[in-house]
């Protein structure tokens, strides 16, 4: 089964403040995702990447970069953290098959910016 | 623009009662169409896909869904359901010909299972 490790599972930051969440990969995917997960909204895409050195916008970009410097890890950066950036963040990555890509997810980073 | 709609926030239901969890898709094309469960403090996890053909589709744990066309849905169903299948059940959906699968997700249903 693929397994994607995320750290740290939980996390307090101060507004203003950088952070910097972590995806770690162990199966040779291609595609990595992040996500983050609000009650009401279900999983909105924020950044992905189809291999080493590439990052792409995914829906809700602003506020957020993304870093792949390696085919295993995927870093989401926030540089000026805000209280609206509260939220539980899902690392993923799939096997590159196309539309019907399964994806395997983290078990989530828990961020709270007070 | 695709979109995923799961009108049921949370559902109740006793042990041993059958369930459906509804999901509505809309989009000018028949896109892939998933369900993923995520347990407590736990990452998603598929359950079943649906990319063509029969449009009844087994997935684990005895869950199974329907895909109609004419609906623009693809409702979630167990025949008899166990108080581990306590969860939030997501809906989604990615475009077919798009490069890689770019999941667009409902907002989920909790489900809780009444001993």
């Amino acid at each position: 089964e693929a397994a994607v490790t995320q750290s740290p599972r939980n996390k307090v930051a101060v507004t203003g403040g950088k952070v910097t969440l972590s995806c770690n990969q162990t199966n040779n995917h291609n595609n990595m995702y992040w996500y983050r997960q609000d009650t009401g909204h279900g999983l909105r895409l924020i950044h992905y990447s189809y291999g080493a050195g590439s990052t792409e916008k995914g829906d809700i970009p602003d506020g957020y970069k993304a870093s792949r410097p390696s085919q295993e890890n995927f870093s989401l950066i926030l540089e000026l953290a805000t209280p609206s950036q509260t939220s539980v963040y899902f690392c993923a990555s799939g096997d590159a098959r196309g539309a019907n890509e399964r994806l395997f997810f983290g078990h989530g980073t828990k961020l709270s910016v007070l | 623009a695709q979109s995923v709609t799961q009108p049921d926030a949370r559902v109740t239901v006793s042990e041993g009662a059958s369930l459906q969890l509804r999901c509505k898709y809309s989009s000018s094309v028949t896109p892939y169409l998933f369900w993923y469960v995520q347990y407590p403090r736990q990452g998603l996890q598929l359950l079943l896909k649906y990319y063509s053909g029969d449009p009844v589709v087994q997935g684990v744990n005895g869950f199974e869904a329907e895909f109609s066309k004419s609906n623009s849905s693809f409702h979630l169903r167990k025949a008899s359901v166990h108080w581990s299948d306590s969860a939030v059940y997501f809906c989604a959906v990615s475009m077919r010909g798009s490069a890689l699968g770019r999941l667009h997700f409902g907002a989920g249903t909790q489900l809780i299972v009444i001993p």
